[in-house]
């Protein structure tokens, strides 16, 4: 089963910042989050990850809340272009278990 | 630097026959995972392999075997398929066991008729 609950869907108007939230209430202590999206019909393509600190790179920026607890993908400018599904997964880097992908939330960015 | 390479893209069997998928990992990577996707049950994990070895297995039958080669490549085996095997076969490499950071592959759809 997933560690991470995320509302199945959501809406974003194009031009303005998409808060995607994760639940993790389970984390443990050596688990990363780490988040993908999969646009239609494509492969998931990674997107970023973190530990306990804020984290941003070219395509978004992720917050992790001080107890871990849950996290927010941040897309600052939505596209329609970033119309996909976004995981949100947990994982014990270099550990036996498998990764778990959950449902997932399905970002629809309106013109 | 060349991505994940899955072969074929696209094929059509029938109810008994089986198959066989291709994956070839980025250069350099020596774990490759596979992952069935469907829109009922979303991306499901198979399983993993490194070096060679199978080092995690998700809860399918028996009927989905797979086996990881020397050069990293892999393969997965569907036997005496079932109509609920169409799907998207997603295949997934990256640097070490249990990474987080996977490459994906387009995947490799299968239609069973």
């Amino acid at each position: 089963d997933a560690k991470t609950t995320q509302p199945p869907s959501m809406d974003c108007a194009e031009g303005r910042a998409a808060n995607l939230p994760c639940n993790h209430s389970t984390i443990s202590g050596n688990e990363y989050v780490y988040w993908y999206r999969q646009i239609h019909s494509q492969g998931p393509q990674y997107i970023i990850h973190g530990l306990k600190n804020n984290e941003t790179n070219e395509m978004a920026s992720l917050i992790i809340t001080e107890d871990r607890k849950s996290s927010t993908l941040i897309l600052p400018h939505a596209t329609l272009r970033d119309t996909a599904v976004y995981y949100c997964i947990v994982v014990t880097q270099g550990g036996s278990e498998k990764l778990v992908f959950g449902k997932g939330t399905k970002l629809t960015v309106n013109p | 630097k060349a991505g994940v390479t899955q072969t074929p893209r696209y094929l059509i069997k029938t109810r008994g026959q089986q198959v066989t998928l291709s994956c070839s990992p980025i250069s350099g990577h020596r774990s490759v995972s596979w992952y069935q996707q469907t829109p009922g049950q979303g991306l499901q994990f198979l399983f993993e392999y490194f070096s060679e070895t199978q080092r995690n297995k998700g809860n399918f039958p028996g009927r989905f075997s797979g086996r990881q080669f020397s050069n990293s490549r892999s393969e997965m085996n569907v036997s005496t398929l079932e109509l609920g095997d169409s799907a998207l076969y997603l295949c997934a490499s990256s640097l070490g066991l249990a990474i987080g950071e996977l490459f994906f592959g387009e995947g490799s759809r299968l239609t069973v008729l």
